[in-house]
């Protein structure tokens, strides 16, 4: 079945260190992949995408994330968080140029001061 | 449209009451697509649109739901016999073809079932 398992349900992580949040995806022939931001009270907002090409994408903000077909992964990064980045982040996958958006469970992105 | 617009924002209704939820996508888009979250859930899929006709409504969850996009542009989604377990927010997205540049979505209608 195709589906999006993101690892880590919550990411505690002080302000100005790095950060990876983790992505899987089922193995298809193609996939499109995403990640969107759910600041708290607003609706979901693109980051960055994957269609072709190079395989470490940039996006907003300074996040980053690389397309690793052998393991199946699409994880996010960003060297040094801000308290804005605190938010709900969320892996979406288009299987086969379906059109529909499969998204994953989300990660709570928390940066302490 | 400037964006994707949802109405109403916020809808109580009490159970077994029959709901219709509003979606106005993006000018010259010609997907739409709606979607349900859960507290703490990722949005789950129910149905795309690609023009007037559903191009996939795998995920409608029962017979209770059904949307509709007439002239291609405004989509309603229905929901017929309401649940206590329907509570939710609902997202609709919009996109040009094949969504692989990226949909933008409404803000949502966070539904309560009483």
């Amino acid at each position: 079945a195709q589906s999006v398992t993101q690892l880590d349900s919550q990411v505690p992580v002080f302000e100005e260190a790095p950060v990876e949040l983790r992505c899987n995806y089922s193995s298809s022939v193609s996939v499109y992949l995403f990640w969107y931001v759910q600041y708290p009270n607003q609706g979901l907002q693109l980051l960055l995408k994957y269609l072709s090409g190079s395989t470490l994408v940039k996006g907003i903000n300074g996040f980053e994330a690389e397309f690793n077909k052998s393991q199946t992964s699409f994880h996010l990064r960003k060297p040094s968080v801000h308290i804005s980045d605190t938010a709900e982040y969320f892996c979406a996958v288009i299987y086969n140029q379906g059109g529909k958006l499969i998204f994953g469970q989300g990660t709570e992105l928390s940066v302490k001061p | 449209g400037a964006g994707v617009s949802q109405t109403p924002s916020n809808k109580v209704t009490e159970k077994g009451k029959y709901v219709e939820l509003r979606c106005d996508p993006i000018s010259g888009h010609t997907a739409l697509y709606w979607y349900r979250q859960s507290l703490g859930q990722g949005p789950e899929f129910l149905i795309y649109f690609q023009g007037t006709g559903a191009a996939d409504d795998s995920g409608l969850p029962n017979d209770r739901f059904f949307a509709v996009r007439p002239e291609g542009s405004v989509s309603t989604l229905k929901i017929q016999r309401t649940e206590r377990g329907d509570s939710a927010v609902y997202l609709c997205a919009s996109s040009f073809s094949g969504g692989t540049y990226g949909y933008t979505f409404g803000s949502g209608t966070r539904l309560t079932v009483v």
